[in-house]
């Protein structure tokens, strides 16, 4: 599967949009982008994925730039809530079930 | 009840002891995962089971024993484990053909 790369720590101001970049210059054509989140010792949640379109949801937006390199995951109201390690993972079908394999992600810091 | 669930929610264990983690998911699922979060390290993936068959052990060591009965219940068990292996035990699961996986809220296992 395609590495990805995000920054450590983002910060947002509440009530703005928050949009976190991740690059995956090594994707391949069948490979879909998913976003998952973390706030503090929970499960990861989804929030999102797509494969060349952008994709809303009532959660977030995600922009695939036209090459597919990179990504960009907003949320367009950013609240205190949103605080949260965001992964940004790459990954294509398999019939053995998914490997997923989660990085450091972005820790993103929602301020008041 | 919804979703995924998980049981205990904590957990305190000896080196000799014998514990088993217990997940079940109500989303008619028939892949499931185990994965480990130790303090400040992404998500690392133990076991994948698709149709109650096991397709991935992620170098596992025995001490860790998974169990898939059917595919709406994934055990843990647990036998002489070490203070290292204190971490945050996450099951997921999620339906063939798609990475959207859903996770429980986890169970804290501290060894003694």
């Amino acid at each position: 599967d395609a590495k990805t790369t995000q920054p450590t720590s983002m910060d947002c101001a509440e009530g703005r949009a928050a949009n976190l970049p991740c690059n995956h210059s090594t994707i391949s054509g069948n490979e879909y982008v998913y976003w998952y989140r973390q706030i503090h010792s929970q499960g990861p949640q989804y929030i999102i994925h797509g494969l060349k379109n952008n994709e809303t949801n009532e959660m977030a937006s995600l922009i695939i730039t036209e090459d597919r390199k990179s990504s960009t995951l907003i949320l367009p109201h950013a609240t205190l809530r949103d605080t949260a390690v965001y992964y940004c993972i790459v990954r294509a079908y398999d019939t053995g079930g998914f490997k997923t394999i989660f990085g450091a992600g972005t820790r993103l810091f929602v301020k008041a | 009840e919804t979703g995924v669930t998980q049981t205990p929610r904590h957990l305190v264990m000896g080196m000799t002891n014998k514990k088993s983690l217990k997940c079940e998911q109500h989303l008619g699922h028939n892949a499931m995962y185990w994965y480990k979060q130790s303090a400040k390290k992404p998500l690392e993936l133990m076991f994948v089971y698709n149709f109650k068959e096991q397709t991935e052990n992620n170098s596992v060591p025995s001490r860790f024993s998974p169990e898939c009965p059917n595919s709406s219940h994934l055990f843990l068990h647990l036998h002489t484990l070490q203070p290292e292996d204190s971490a945050l035990y996450l099951c997921a699961s999620s339906q063939e053909g798609t990475d959207t996986q859903y996770f429980g809220p986890g169970t804290r296992l501290t060894v003694l």
